[in-house]
Parts: structure tokens; C-alpha cells; sequence
């Protein structure tokens, strides 16, 4: 069974095009996560919500734009891709916001290509 | 200023070796944890090992053990007993509660073990 589930895994679209990225959780987790990783491997929070409310909203642009219908769901929507949207985005989940100890667990990552 | 340092972008080692990937951080919040993930070339962010700032004892999972130096802000990773399978890129995360519970990466070891 997947506990932290993306889709689509990857994804070629042209440059100005609108794009999502769905992600799941099964683990009854309360807080998810998106993660942007670029070409030299950084790993950057971009948000974070707790219990379908948005808690950790970084510096990103607002092309970008989360939702979270319910607490297993933490999508993410993209609109007018640029190039440098190009990266790996993951999803991740953790079970609780307040636990100190809880480590997350990642999705397999969706592979982005804006050409 | 950075709140995760790995200073070493690529390591060496030999099969059956114990290696050490370096991590330090800078936090001024007394309740921290520190973590461990392996990323292998397939992409996905699998967990390795937690360590608490209030932990008197080094944490220790199987063939992996944490180096925790709280007085020197230094959170090594020891791998024992280095196999094929070990080779992958390793993060140092930590995660503070002052700022909500939020992840910070380093920018990761590259770790490749030889034959």
C-alpha cells in the first residue's frame, strides 16, 4: 500500500500552460507538505497545511497555488509554467503538527519539465 | 544564515567501510530534532534517523547511528559496514519549534561506495 501517493509522477508541458499535482496521503496524517528540489538537489518547503489549513506559505510565487480539500489531499496547482518551474516536487506528510519528533514521509516526487 | 551545513558534497568509500557524513546546524530554540534522509538515484526521500535535542543518547538504527554534539551544533551521520545499495545522496534536516515545526534541508552529501 502507497503512503504518500503523487501524481502524475512525470510531467512535459509547454512554457504559459496551467498544471496540477495531486497528492494523497493514506497514513491519517494531519500536516502535508510541498517540496520543490531543483537540478542541484536543494530541497525547499514551499507549504505546509495542517488539517486543511494552510500554515507555512514560503516565498513562492503565486503561479503557485495549494489546495487542500480534505486532510488526505494536498494539491498542488501551477499556473502560467515557466522554465525555472522545472524541478522535482514532493509531497510529504506528517502526523501531527505539534509532535516534535514526527519525521515526514515523502511521495515518490513528480518529475516537472517546462520546454 | 544557513541552518543546515554539509560541507562535503561527495564521499568516497570503500564496501564494508564505516563512513561519516557531516552535518552541523544553527539554531538559537532550545527543542529541536534533527533528521536524516537517503535519496537513491530512483528519487524517492526514504528516512533514516532522528535525533531529539533533549535525547541524552546518541540515536541508533540498525547500521546507521546519529554523532550528536549538541555543544558543537554537529549531527553527523555514521553508516557502518558500507554496502553497494548505501550509494545515494544523504540531507541532514532539522526541524525547530519556535519556527512551527518547519524542515530545513542541507544541500546533501553524495555518497558513493566502492566495490
Amino acid at each position: 500500500d502507497t503512503a504518500v501517493s503523487q501524481t502524475p509522477k512525470y510531467l512535459v508541458t509547454q512554457m504559459g500552460n496551467d498544471k496540477s499535482i495531486k497528492c494523497e496521503q493514506n497514513l491519517g496524517h494531519d500536516t502535508m507538505y510541498w517540496y520543490k528540489q531543483d537540478s542541484k538537489k536543494f530541497l525547499k518547503i514551499m507549504f505546509s497545511y495542517n488539517n486543511k489549513e494552510l500554515i507555512i506559505n514560503e516565498t513562492v510565487p503565486n503561479r503557485f497555488s495549494p489546495k487542500s480539500p480534505d486532510k488526505a489531499h494536498l494539491n498542488l496547482h501551477i499556473n502560467s509554467l515557466e522554465l525555472g518551474d522545472s524541478a522535482v516536487y514532493f509531497c510529504a506528510s506528517r502526523p501531527s503538527w505539534v509532535d516534535s519528533a514526527d519525521t515526514q514521509y515523502f511521495g515518490p516526487g513528480t518529475r516537472l519539465t517546462v520546454l | 544564515a544557513q541552518k543546515i551545513t554539509q560541507t562535503q558534497p561527495g564521499m568516497f568509500v570503500q564496501e564494508k567501510e564505516a563512513v561519516t557524513l557531516d552535518c552541523t546546524y544553527d539554531t538559537s530554540d532550545p527543542s529541536y530534532g534533527l533528521f536524516w534522509y537517503k535519496q537513491p538515484s530512483s528519487g524517492e526521500m526514504i528516512f533514516l534517523i532522528y535525533q531529539g535535542s533533549y535525547d541524552q543518547q546518541n540515536a541508533t538504527e540498525g547500521r546507521y547511528s546519529l554523532n550528536f554534539q549538541k555543544a558543537r551544533k554537529s549531527a553527523n551521520l555514521v553508516i557502518s559496514a558500507s554496502q553497494l545499495g548505501d550509494s545515494a545522496m544523504y540531507f541532514c534536516a532539522m526541524r525547530e519549534k519556535n519556527t512551527g515545526n518547519q524542515f530545513y534541508f542541507g544541500t546533501g552529501t553524495s555518497l558513493t561506495v566502492i566495490p
